[in-house]
């Protein structure tokens, strides 16, 4: 049973950049395309984008020209950095192998 | 502004049924992309309901069900328990595969 377990800074200033990891424990990190969400307080879901074991992106195109997603297959990780984050970036990140497997989430607030 | 259209709300009583719409377009439900819905609990992550349209995981009480028709989706619960007050979200793709979801609706049992 896949497992993913994220981690990264939770409080960021304004114009600072938002740095992300979630590792996958316990099955195939190949064959499969890791993805990363976010919630914002009281808010829907918002998918941020996603990567497959050799590296090939898709974004969501409203982020696009602020984010990288990244991996490391050598450790079964996968990583998140969004740019020139402001408030309105302040949520709850997921990592998931959607649509079975989320992380726990990691609130990440953005304040001066 | 989300991709698919949920009603921002439902609500029945215990035992009754209720259905949450998913409206999509033809670029996404439409095009054939799967559906996929989960159920969200305060301070948690969402929880996988139904995936490819109808089918449920493993420990997914049969009460939940899910249907798709031409760009639209729904998820029908029956039996409705308190336990069953959460918000609910669809996710399909478009086109372009991106992943896109519904705005979510907020289920209360009254």
């Amino acid at each position: 049973q896949v497992q993913l377990q994220q981690w990264g800074a939770g409080l960021l200033k304004p114009s600072e950049t938002l740095s992300l990891t979630c590792a996958v424990y316990g099955g195939s990190f190949s064959g499969y395309s890791w993805s990363w969400i976010r919630q914002p307080p009281g808010k829907g879901l918002e998918w941020i984008g996603e990567i497959n074991h050799s590296g090939s992106t898709n974004y969501n195109p409203s982020l696009k020209s602020r984010v990288t997603i990244s991996v490391d297959t050598s450790k079964n990780q996968f990583s998140l950095k969004l740019t020139s984050v402001t408030a309105a970036d302040t949520a709850v990140y997921y990592c998931a192998r959607l649509p079975q497997t989320w992380g726990q989430g990691t609130l990440v607030a953005v304040s001066s | 502004q989300s991709v698919l259209t949920q009603p921002p709300s439902v609500s029945g009583a215990p035992g009754q049924r209720v259905t949450i719409s998913c409206t999509g377009s033809s670029s996404n439900i439409g095009a054939g992309f799967d559906v996929h819905w989960y159920q969200q609990l305060p301070g948690t992550a969402p929880k996988l309901l139904i995936y490819g349209n109808i089918n449920r995981p493993s420990g997914v009480p049969d009460r939940f069900s899910g249907s798709k028709s031409g760009t639209s989706a729904s998820l029908a619960i029956t039996g409705l328990q308190a336990e069953d007050e959460a918000d609910y979200y669809c996710q399909s793709y478009d086109s372009s595969l991106s992943v896109v979801f519904g705005g979510g609706t907020k289920l209360t049992v009254l």
